[in-house]
């Protein structure tokens, strides 16, 4: 079975701190996708980044970046000099590869930037 | 314009009401997806479509039906609405090849209150 955790609920960091948010995931499939996407306070979901099971390059995409570490099964996230509009629930997912490519998300973890 | 579309935005039912959502797409994709988001709960997914004649159950579907009308639309009902059903449900698409496979592109949400 697919499971994602996200094991920090909330965090709050002042403002130009960095700050990393923990996915741990579980599954018993060998090729699967990993996502991240954003939900700010006006509710939609806004896609970050996918990463494969094949690729473990850590990705860095301005004050974003990605660790995805197959040996511990994580997939963290880290945003480096945070911005007040950084404010937003963040969910990690996991898909599988098989017939329905469905999306298993983790729990979210909701970030406040303060200014 | 937005490539996937939910109607309505907001919706307040009260309890044994039926109620439809709608969701339309123009990316041309084949699969589709109904979500709910509770508080703390992250995202479930409750029905899922490949195509008009492939309907399949998600993880919490007691209560809810669907209907996949054309490749472009795909209805979520509530025959009879009941107050644990108030959440933001989101609509989301996926296609099944080219560079976007596997990753679904969400609607921005119905936020339905039952009373």
């Amino acid at each position: 079975a697919q499971k994602v955790t996200q094991a920090q609920t909330e965090i709050s960091v002042v403002e130009k701190e960095d700050v990393t948010l923990d996915c741990v995931y579980e599954t018993r499939d060998t090729t699967y996708y990993l996502f991240w996407y954003k939900q700010p306070p006006s509710g939609e979901l806004v896609f970050l980044i996918r990463r494969n099971s094949f690729d473990e390059q850590n990705e860095i995409s301005g004050r974003y970046s990605w660790n995805f570490q197959k040996s511990t099964s994580s997939f963290n996230f880290t945003i480096t000099a945070s911005q007040v509009v950084d404010s937003a629930v963040y969910f990690c997912a996991l898909s599988d590869l098989g017939g329905a490519n469905n999306l298993f998300f983790g729990t979210g973890t909701r970030l406040t930037v303060i200014p | 314009d937005a490539d996937v579309t939910q109607t309505p935005r907001n919706r307040i039912t009260k309890t044994g009401k039926r109620i439809m959502l709608e969701c339309s797409q123009t990316k041309g994709h084949d699969r589709m997806y109904w979500y709910r988001q509770d508080p703390g709960l992250g995202l479930r997914l409750i029905y899922y479509s490949f195509d008009v004649k492939d309907i399949n159950k998600g993880e919490i579907s007691d209560g809810y039906s669907v209907s996949r009308q054309a490749q472009a639309k795909f209805s979520l009902s509530l025959e009879s609405a009941i107050p644990n059903q108030t959440a933001l449900y989101f609509c989301a698409t996926s296609d099944i090849a080219g560079s976007s496979y596997n990753e679904q592109f969400f609607g921005p949400g119905t936020r339905l209150t039952v009373l």
